[in-house]
């Protein structure tokens, strides 16, 4: 069925790196991905991967996938108080080019001083 | 320019009333959503417009009736609402077919 996991809290350091974890169960997902929600606002593409590739950078983000074990990971370098966010990861689900996104619970990260 | 706009952003109301939310896209995007969050931050697909034509439509108490004007609208009304109605609904577009969804800001209903 449509099940998309992920750990709920995360507290990191300022200048720490974040890891956040997700794992998925369609395997014929073309892309999956990364949303980022602030607070009182709607959710917003961070990045995505496409799921014959198994790592994506871009600037302070690295999106690692694993096909074998269907994990996704989301590694934030250098994270700062403005990452504070709740992340989503999101994978495609359906067929004849009408998919829907389904979402994880979202990871809250919380960055400290 | 706000790209996907909902309206309204806040909405109160008691239990049985019937109550609807209005979303606008002016991206030019040929696919509307409407999603559910409720307080633990889940996030559940529950329509999905294609050029005002259903295309996705979840498990969803028929008491919710989606409706697309035009492929730039979509608004949702809900009748005869009950306090499990309580959430955030987002409303978002896309490209055919994409998954990249950009989100409105979100309309926060509380049935009392």
């Amino acid at each position: 069925g449509e099940d998309v996991e992920q750990s709920l809290f995360l507290s990191v350091r300022e200048g720490d790196s974040s890891v956040i974890n997700c794992t998925y169960t369609d395997s014929s997902s073309t892309y999956l991905y990364w949303y980022k929600q602030e607070p009182g606002a709607g959710l917003q593409l961070l990045t995505y991967i496409f799921s014959n590739m198994d790592m994506k950078q871009d600037q302070r983000l690295t999106v690692l996938l694993n096909k074998k074990d269907k994990h996704l990971s989301l590694r934030i370098a250098d994270t700062q108080t403005g990452d504070s966010a709740i992340y989503f990861c999101a994978e495609s689900w359906g067929s004849g080019g009408y998919n829907k996104l389904i979402f994880g619970a979202g990871t809250r990260l919380a960055v400290h001083p | 320019d706000t790209a996907v706009s909902q309206t309204p952003k806040y909405l109160v109301t008691q239990m049985g009333n019937d109550k609807s939310i209005k979303c606008e896209q002016n991206l030019g995007h040929d696919t509307m959503y409407w999603y559910k969050q409720d307080s633990k931050k889940f996030l559940k697909i529950m329509f999905s417009y294609n050029n005002k034509e259903l295309i996705i439509n979840e498990t969803v108490p028929n008491r919710f009736s989606p409706k697309s004007p035009d492929k730039a609208h979509l608004n949702l009304h809900i009748n005869s609402l009950e306090l499990g109605d309580s959430a955030v609904y987002f409303c978002a577009s896309s490209p055919e077919g994409s998954g990249e969804l950009f989100f409105g800001e979100g309309s926060r209903l509380t049935v009392l």
